[in-house]
């Protein structure tokens, strides 16, 4: 099946900075990868994705990337808010079996 | 959003019990699902479902049964529950569709005794 490996599991930016958090995946079916922030106690939420038709999508100040031979992807966040601060779960999909395989987390955190 | 909703939000219950997670979702999504999240694991699939009638097993099923006799609700229950299964489940639903994000519910923390 799917794996999903996910670094780092920590990531501390000052406020202002990037961050970059990377992904791999195994199966090369994969063709679905969406990214979910999950705040403390709360549910995760998807704050973007990419299908595999596609090398890169932005949103305001979130990207992701996407390279199919190689069999990774990342999230890149700039200008970073202390709000930004929560941890994020990337994911694979092959699109025909609708499964989700997450990472295991990345807990980020924006120092003031 | 309150599309889909899990009930109850907490529970406590002893080893040997059964207990039963809801989901319920609005969106008349076909594709529904249920994850456990333990530190260090990030999020593992225990079921999921393609329509009413239809589940199939994920990554972690054992100890578990889920049931789908209508779209909207999708039941987790646990038969005789153990200490190891306790952890927070989440709930999501997605579109018929491929490629399609899944939604999730705002989880059920569980502590078994």
């Amino acid at each position: 099946g799917e794996n999903v490996e996910q670094h780092p599991s920590t990531l501390s930016v000052q406020e202002g900075d990037s961050a970059v958090i990377k992904c791999t995946y195994s199966d090369s079916a994969s063709n679905y990868f969406p990214w979910y922030k999950q705040e403390l106690g709360k549910r995760p939420q998807l704050i973007i994705d990419i299908r595999s038709n596609v090398g890169e999508k932005k949103d305001q100040r979130i990207a992701v990337t996407l390279n199919k031979t190689a069999k990774h992807f990342s999230l890149h966040i700039t200008e970073t808010q202390p709000e930004d601060s929560a941890v994020y779960f990337c994911a694979a999909s092959a699109g025909s079996a609708r499964q989700l395989t997450f990472g295991s987390g990345t807990q980020l955190t924006v120092l003031p | 959003d309150a599309g889909i909703t899990q009930s109850p939000r907490y529970k406590i219950t002893e080893t040997g019990r059964q207990v039963t997670l809801m989901c319920h979702q609005t969106w008349s999504h076909s594709y529904m699902f249920w994850y456990r999240q333990d530190l260090g694991h990030g999020l593992r699939l225990i079921y999921y479902s393609a329509a009413a009638d239809i589940t199939d097993k994920g990554e972690v099923p054992d100890g578990y049964v889920v049931s789908r006799s209508k779209t909207e609700n999708f039941p987790l229950t646990l038969e005789s529950a153990t200490r190891s299964q306790t952890s927070v489940y989440f709930c999501a639903s997605s579109e018929f569709e491929t490629n399609q994000p899944q939604h999730f519910g705002d989880g059920t923390r569980l502590s078994i005794l």
